[in-house]
């Protein structure tokens, strides 16, 4: 079974700092991957995902990931965080031809001023 | 487009009460889940629907959880008798094609059974 590993359950940053969400999966084949972000009382929103073809993934809000096979790792990155940041970043993978999603259990991303 | 819509937003309830939440998915979408949110457990797959088949409910916890899907505009997960431990935020969330476009959630139904 597929699974997901966040590293870090809270990450903080300072405002404009290099923000970097660790995310390792755990499948026999390379999946498809996914960033949502949870904004406090609501539901999750699609940040980027990767599914096939260049391994660089942009998403919205200046963020982007990484799929890298050998490291089996999906790290999301932003090169200058914003206090509109601040939210729980989930990853999510989907092995191919499978319905559903497994998440990790999220990151809570702290932007300081 | 509206999105997924959730109903109600919060549900305060007694505990053995029954507990009915409600959920319209994005028209045109044939899958549908159920996600329930804690900080213990973080997002936990309830169930899913294809074409409004259910195709996997070994997330449901126990009998007293039960989901419908009666038509492609519809969904209903219901708990009866409600306990404290069921208190969650549960997600509706709808997709086409399973996993490979990801999925669009709704705002979640914060329930609270005292």
């Amino acid at each position: 079974a597929q699974s997901v590993t966040q590293l870090g359950s809270h990450v903080s940053v300072s405002e404009g700092a290099l923000v970097l969400l660790r995310c390792n999966y755990s499948s026999s084949v390379p999946p498809y991957l996914f960033w949502y972000v949870q904004y406090p009382n609501q539901g999750l929103q699609l940040l980027l995902k990767y599914t096939t073809g260049a391994t660089l993934v942009k998403g919205i809000n200046g963020f982007e990931a990484e799929f890298k096979k050998s490291e089996t790792s999906f790290h999301l990155t932003k090169p200058s965080a914003h206090m509109s940041d601040a939210a729980e970043y989930f990853c999510a993978v989907s092995e191919i031809g499978a319905d559903g999603l497994t998440f990790g259990k999220g990151t809570h991303l702290i932007i300081q001023p | 487009d509206a999105g997924v819509i959730q109903s109600p937003r919060h549900e305060v309830t007694e505990m053995g009460q029954e507990v009915t939440l409600r959920c319209k998915p994005i028209s045109g979408h044939d899958y549908l889940f159920w996600y329930r949110q804690t900080m213990m457990r973080g997002l936990e797959l309830l169930i899913y629907f294809n074409n409004n088949v259910p195709i996997d409910d070994s997330g449901m916890p126990e009998d007293r959880f039960s989901a419908k899907m009666p038509n492609a505009s519809f969904s209903t997960l219901k708990i009866q008798p409600s306990e404290p431990r069921d208190s969650a935020v549960y997600f509706c969330a709808s997709s086409t094609g399973g996993g490979y476009y990801g999925y669009t959630f709704g705002s979640g139904t914060r329930l609270t059974v005292v």
